[in-house]
């Protein structure tokens, strides 16, 4: 069956270094991929997506590319800020089927 | 602004009692899901639906129930047969069921037994 499967954490850094959290799905034919970020107390808000094989998806800083040949969706930014401490969570979806999430990453930055 | 609703946001359940979660969308989506966050273990499936008075048990729907009588509703209710409830229940939507679009979470609901 479909699955999603990330880095665990924690995750800690300090300001302006350079993030990456690892993700790989397992699927067939060409699902979507999404990050979901989740604050402290709220809800999931979608980062960023992308729907098929080569697509970069970006927002607020952070991108991720489909790799079908890796099977990958890894997310990066390049400098991260106090205010990206969150729980990060990678996903997939095929058409008819509900969202796959891996068990989330918890990032921490520090000043 | 268009979005989901989720109450309470603190829900507290004695022994032997059922309680319902509410859900509500104004976006319009025909895809509504219901998910358990628990600590490390990222999000579980409990119910979904497609559409209107249609729903689909999902990974861990033992101890829950839903209705969908009306599109932009959704409730989830906890029931005394749910014997380990504390959790954060997070309630979704989607343009529809069987598109590859996002899904748009509510704010969550954090139930805890008194």
């Amino acid at each position: 069956g479909n699955s999603v499967t990330q880095m665990e954490g924690p995750v800690t850094l300090s300001e302006e270094a350079f993030l990456t959290i690892n993700c790989t799905y397992t699927a067939t034919g060409y699902p979507s991929l999404f990050w979901y970020v989740q604050y402290p107390g709220e809800g999931l808000q979608l980062l960023l997506k992308a729907t098929k094989a080569d697509d970069k998806g970006s927002n607020k800083g952070f991108e991720a590319t489909y790799r079908k040949e890796t099977t990958s969706f890894h997310l990066e930014k390049g400098s991260v800020q106090v205010s990206d401490s969150a729980v990060y969570f990678c996903a997939l979806n095929q058409a008819g089927t509900a969202l796959i999430f891996g068990k989330g990453t918890t990032l921490s930055v520090s000043s | 602004d268009g979005g989901i609703t989720q109450s309470p946001k603190y829900l507290f359940r004695k022994e032997g009692q059922n309680v319902t979660l509410s859900c509500e969308q104004n976006l319009n989506h025909d895809a509504m899901y219901w998910y358990r966050q628990d600590p490390g273990q990222g999000l579980r499936l409990i119910y979904y639906s497609q559409i209107v008075n249609d729903f689909q048990k999902g990974d861990i729907a033992e101890g829950y129930s839903v209705s969908r009588e009306k599109k932009e509703s959704f409730p989830l209710t906890v029931t005394s047969a749910q014997k380990n409830p504390t959790a954060f229940y997070l309630c979704a939507s989607q343009v529809g069921g069987n598109s590859n679009q996002p899904q748009h979470f509510g704010d969550g609901t954090r139930l805890s037994i008194l």
